[in-house]
């Protein structure tokens, strides 16, 4: 596509549910990641994946996030057991190559999540 | 570890005043800095980075590694100019590609 794709835009759960955001890069990008945006606290790196290399998790915060990649493309966040600290813009960027060191960083324009 | 500090959250000057939005950052290698710039209800792009030497839109950022500092500057600046803005640094090693970004800071200018 022409840009980075991200759905749903907003999304307002009850805590204690799962959710499952969804972010489509630009066709050919071999790096994707995933950012939460919280009011105050700035951009925090969540995961990345290149390729078809394992990804760094590194920034999940626990273990109720997940990230998948299928086939070098579309990323699925799920986040499981949703708590109201885990509201936040959950962002998603990628790249053409890597490492790019973020010359070539496309972000979506985010998903807004609310736990209610 | 990495750590990039914006120090302030809140910013506001009037049109044609100059702007300075401050940026430092904590990296024992040799780092390469960024702005990155979020308009309302747009998102989030890459204004402008140290390696590049350039002038977007009005702005400008050297990099001083001895204060370790990367602040983004305007002379005169422009309503059009009110945004978020983050400071964000790559860096070498395993984790090549990704960045660490500021807390941001909003700069407001009035009319």
């Amino acid at each position: 596509g022409a840009g980075v794709s991200q759905s749903p835009s907003n999304k307002v759960t009850e805590k204690g549910k799962d959710v499952e955001l969804r972010c489509d890069p630009i066709s050919g990008h071999t790096a994707l990641y995933w950012y939460r945006q919280s009011l105050g606290q700035g951009l925090e790196f969540l995961i990345y994946f290149q390729g078809n290399s394992a990804p760094d998790k590194s920034g999940l915060p626990s273990d109720r996030f997940s990230a998948e990649r299928t086939g070098g493309s579309v990323s699925t966040l799920t986040i499981q057991r949703t708590q109201q600290e885990d509201s936040a813009v959950y962002l998603c960027a990628s790249s053409p190559r890597f490492p790019d060191r973020g010359h070539g960083y496309t972000f979506g324009s985010g998903t807004r999540l609310t736990v209610v | 570890a990495q750590r990039v500090t914006q120090p302030e959250k809140l910013l506001s000057v009037f049109k044609g005043a100059p702007v300075e939005l401050k940026c430092n950052y904590s990296y024992s290698g040799s780092p390469e800095l960024f702005w990155y710039v979020q308009y309302s209800r747009q998102r989030l792009q890459l204004l402008l980075r140290h390696i590049s030497r350039e002038s977007i839109k009005g702005f400008t950022a050297d990099l001083n590694k001895g204060e370790t500092s990367f602040h983004l500057k305007k002379p005169f600046a422009q309503e059009e100019d009110s945004a978020m803005y983050y400071c964000a640094l790559s860096s070498r090693g395993s984790t090549l590609g990704r960045l660490y970004f500021g807390r941001g800071t909003q700069l407001t200018v009035w009319p």
